[in-house]
């Protein structure tokens, strides 16, 4: 189906491990983004990429590094995760080929636990 | 960073009220967005604003666009059960391609 896709939607690890959560777009939208969701924050952006092979930090880059070799995925990886990185963590998606970011279209939303 | 001021945190109300809720920012943006979020999904865009003293409607859905550029509300008649859910604003600036959310009302109708 089109739209956009998280995997895992749940995910369980320990302090120290890599984890790599997924996001994938069937829109061909140029820009993309990750949030990360707390109670009493909103959402927060952790990176953006604006196209395949861009990508630019946002307000709470630390701790996680994104890649996007092709348009259409944006994984997003926590290189040793923290108790703190404990939330849940939304991908969207805007702008069809344009440079339009200001309609967002969310997945349904990776939540993380880190025991 | 910067982020919008959203009020009230939440809500309880019952079925058949209006309901207002509205943000407010220190900074200027181009764009006013309002999206609703259900238990255990992404949020979904209810209204675009785009210019300032823009009013637009959604259904039962109104919102509108600051004169100033700082803040926007969004209005809600008639409420029903399935209104049930977490609003956010969100305030767009193109000119440095920065977005910013509120921390959402959390909305509960009563039937």
């Amino acid at each position: 189906d089109a739209g956009i896709t998280q995997s895992p939607r749940y995910k369980i690890t320990e302090t120290g491990r890599q984890v790599t959560l997924m996001c994938h777009q069937t829109w061909s939208h140029s820009y993309m983004f990750w949030y990360r969701q707390d109670l009493g924050h909103g959402l927060r952006l952790i990176y953006y990429s604006a196209a395949a092979d861009i990508t630019d930090k946002g307000e709470v880059p630390d701790g996680y590094v994104v890649s996007r070799s092709k348009t259409e995925n944006f994984p997003l990886t926590l290189e040793s995760a923290t108790r703190s990185q404990t939330s849940v963590y939304f991908c969207a998606s805007s702008g069809a080929g344009g440079a339009s970011t200001d309609t967002q279209y969310f997945g349904p939303g990776t939540r993380l636990t880190v025991l | 960073g910067q982020q919008l001021n959203q009020s009230p945190q939440s809500m309880f109300i019952q079925e058949g009220e209006d309901v207002s809720m509205n943000c407010t920012s220190s900074s200027i943006f181009n764009t006013w967005l309002w999206y609703k979020q259900d238990p255990g999904e992404g949020p979904v865009l209810l209204i675009a604003l785009y210019k300032a003293g823009e009013l637009t409607s959604n259904g039962r859905l109104t919102a509108q666009f600051g004169i100033t550029r700082k803040d926007s509300f969004l209005n809600i008649s008639a409420s029903i059960p399935s209104d049930v859910g977490i609003y956010f604003c969100a305030g767009y600036n193109y000119n440095n391609n920065d977005m910013r959310f509120g921390a959402g009302t959390r909305l509960t109708v009563k039937p």
